[in-house]
């Protein structure tokens, strides 16, 4: 079945350092979608990509969409301590609305 | 706007007894809500597919006579789960797209602050 993989698994970075997390689809998406999940919370939509090599901007954060549309990065520059959480990309299963979540990477900054 | 509630917050229970979680959607209609399962330190899995006013559909390996759902109004979807066993405990999450925002083909799921089940 399809399969929405996420690299690094875990990271670890200091303050002031930069992440990213890469995202891979075994299928082709119409769309990826970006979540955040604090430490016991719930996910938070992030942004949704659409078009094929799409780079999106949020303050720190740059998302971008793959020329294939089968793979996704988050670059967070001059990470803070707010960045702490569990960033999970999701993209549609194949001809439904539903949403496959990737593996997720675990975020910790130190300060 | 776009709110989504999730009620009871956590829950504990003895086994063999069920528990039913409520989703609601406060400000929005949801023709269509999911449930999504996540087991510590792992992705979101998704359950099923909830749709005002027909049946759910499940995923492959999700006993849905085991995981009942409701979706009885467009701002409320039931999961109950029955005779709960300790492999049960799980934090259950619910998640609804805005039936206005579809129409206008935008796909963001708004996800419930979850619910934290625990078996005994």
């Amino acid at each position: 079945g399809q399969q929405v993989m996420q690299i690094p698994q875990y990271q670890h970075v200091q303050e002031g350092e930069d992440f990213t997390t890469y995202c891979n689809s075994s299928t082709t998406l119409s769309n990826i979608q970006w979540y955040k999940q604090r430490p016991g919370g719930h996910p938070v939509f992030l942004i949704q990509l659409v078009k094929s090599g799409e780079v999106k901007k949020q303050k720190r954060l740059t998302f971008q969409f793959g020329e294939a549309k089968k793979n996704s990065s988050l670059h967070i520059t001059a990470t803070q301590t707010t960045d702490v959480g569990t960033y999970f990309c999701a993209g549609p299963a194949s001809g439904t609305y539903k949403y496959i979540f990737g593996t997720g990477t675990r975020l910790k900054v130190l300060a | 706007g776009a709110v989504v509630s999730q009620h009871p917050s956590w829950v504990i229970c003895k086994s063999g007894t069920s528990v039913k979680i409520e989703c609601r959607s406060l400000d929005f209609q949801a023709t269509t809500m999911f449930w999504y399962r996540q087991f510590p330190k792992q992705s979101l899995m998704l359950m099923a597919t909830s749709n005002e006013g027909s049946k759910a559909t499940y995923e492959q390996g999700v006993e849905k006579d085991k995981f009942l759902i409701n979706h009885a109004s467009l701002t409320l979807s039931t999961l109950t789960v029955t005779s709960a066993h300790p492999e049960d405990s799980s934090f259950y999450i619910c998640s609804a797209r805005d039936t206005a925002e579809v129409i206008s083909r935008t796909d963001t799921q708004y996800f419930g602050p979850g619910t934290r089940l625990t078996v005994l």
